[in-house]
């Protein structure tokens, strides 16, 4: 079993949709991050958080620590949006200080 | 643009053959990392750096895979006897040590082993 597990694996929605992703890990963390993957490999941090909830945009991530969960809102959605939306979290199983373990990602796909 | 480089973007290769990746980071950032990203899962940690010194790596990484940053400022990534298995995108991240801001990751660099 994963350390980091998440779903769904894909989405696809229509541009306007609410979209929701969920984490859920099993190690003890210092913090989570939400991560956005483009075609092309680029990698951009888009959160990281290790209580309570954060905004920016149209994005909203929030964590539970006693449940060991955390989810990704997407509000008014856009094809812009489509990527793959990576979870991982900071553990020192992660290998090295900071060093981070990665959940397998969500591809989403917004259509117009 | 995250400040992060990484060259060659892709790299073609034949089984057998070394290879070699380099990542530049933001100059502040004394922390720098290596992930590898198979098709269709999360990235992987390989082995991570503070200044000059290694100071992990994964069980991933293997006797043909070698890393170094002599300087404490790039990073250079070598595999020498390819596998085709080693065919990945690999990623460097940075940041600096007790930073409150997450990693840094660069555009990665595609390896194929033909």
């Amino acid at each position: 079993k994963n350390e980091v597990e998440q779903s769904p694996q894909n989405l696809t929605a229509q541009e306007g949709e609410f979209i929701t992703i969920n984490c859920s890990y099993s190690v003890g963390i210092s913090a989570l991050h939400w991560l956005q993957q483009h075609p092309g490999g680029g990698i951009v941090s888009l959160f990281m958080l290790s209580s309570g909830k954060k905004k920016h945009g149209r994005l909203i991530a929030t964590i539970n620590i006693q449940e060991k969960h955390s989810s990704l809102h997407i509000t008014a959605s856009h094809p812009r949006d489509s990527a793959v939306y990576i979870c991982a979290v900071t553990s020192y199983s992660g290998g090295g200080a900071d060093g981070l373990t990665f959940g397998k990602g969500t591809h989403l796909i917004i259509q117009p | 643009d995250t400040g992060v480089s990484q060259n060659p973007r892709h790299k073609i290769t034949k089984r057998g053959q070394n290879v070699t990746f380099r990542c530049d980071p933001i100059s502040e950032h004394n922390r720098l990392y290596w992930y590898r990203q198979t098709l269709g899962q999360g990235p992987e940690f390989l082995t991570y750096f503070q200044n000059e010194a290694q100071l992990e790596k994964s069980r991933l990484l293997s006797d043909r895979f070698s890393a170094e940053r002599p300087k404490g400022s790039f990073s250079t990534l070598e595999i020498q006897r390819t596998e085709q298995g080693d065919s990945a995108m690999y990623l460097c991240a940075t940041h600096r040590q007790g930073g409150l801001e997450t990693q840094y990751f660069g555009p990665g660099t595609r390896l194929l082993v033909l």
